[in-house]
């Protein structure tokens, strides 16, 4: 099955600088891979996601890169800001008709004013 | 709006008890799953129900069974509560039938699930 590796655990950055999350899957077949944030106490919640077919995605403050050839993307965070501090999580999902999310096991982002 | 919820939000039980945690959603999704959240271990499934008569294991299903009891209800038994199965327990809908995104999952507020 699919495996999907996330890292930092933990990531401190100060106000307005940049932060930048890195996931790697083991899946050459995923071709869907989401970004989830979790503030302190909440459900997790889709920010932005990437297909196979693109190689970069950008919304606003946030984006997603994708390198299919060595299977990894990236969550880029600038100008970050203290509602940004929050759990993110990456997922991945291989194509076909059974498509659950194998997420990656987290990062804690810190925005420090 | 439509919404998932959840209920219990918070339980407290002792080891071998039975417990059963509900899921019910207004969104009219088919896909429904259960996850639980572990620190520093992510989100990992437990089942997950593509529709009322189809029930799939996920990665983590040992001493956990369901029941999709209807379009809008999957609901998470533990037949025989032990403590390493404390966690925060979240259900999520999906249908990707209908939405921009390949296959968003909308999660429910969480049970916090504690086995003495």
């Amino acid at each position: 099955g699919e495996n999907v590796e996330q890292h930092p655990s933990t990531l401190s950055v100060q106000e307005g600088d940049s932060a930048v999350i890195k996931c790697t899957y083991s899946d050459s077949a995923s071709n869907y891979f989401p970004w989830y944030k979790q503030e302190l106490g909440k459900r997790p919640q889709l920010i932005i996601d990437i297909r196979s077919n693109v190689g970069e995605k950008k919304d606003q403050r946030i984006a997603v890169t994708l390198n299919k050839t060595a299977k990894h993307f990236s969550l880029h965070i600038t100008e970050t800001q203290p509602e940004d501090s929050a759990v993110y999580f990456c997922a991945a999902t291989p194509s076909g008709s059974a498509r659950q999310l194998t997420f990656g096991s987290g990062t804690q982002l810190t925005v420090l004013p | 709006d439509a919404d998932v919820t959840q209920t219990p939000r918070n339980r407290i039980t002792k080891t071998g008890k039975r417990i059963m945690l509900e899921c019910s959603q207004t969104k009219g999704h088919d896909r429904m799953y259960w996850y639980r959240q572990d620190p520093g271990l992510g989100l990992r499934l437990i089942y997950y129900s593509f529709d009322v008569k189809d029930i799939n294991k996920g990665e983590i299903s040992d001493g956990y069974s369901v029941s999709r009891q209807a379009q809008a209800k999957f609901s998470l038994s533990l037949e025989s509560a032990i403590p390493n199965q404390t966690a925060l327990y979240f259900c999520a809908t999906s249908d990707p039938g209908t939405r921009s995104s390949y296959n968003e999952q909308f999660f429910g507020p969480g049970t916090r699930l504690t086995v003495l």
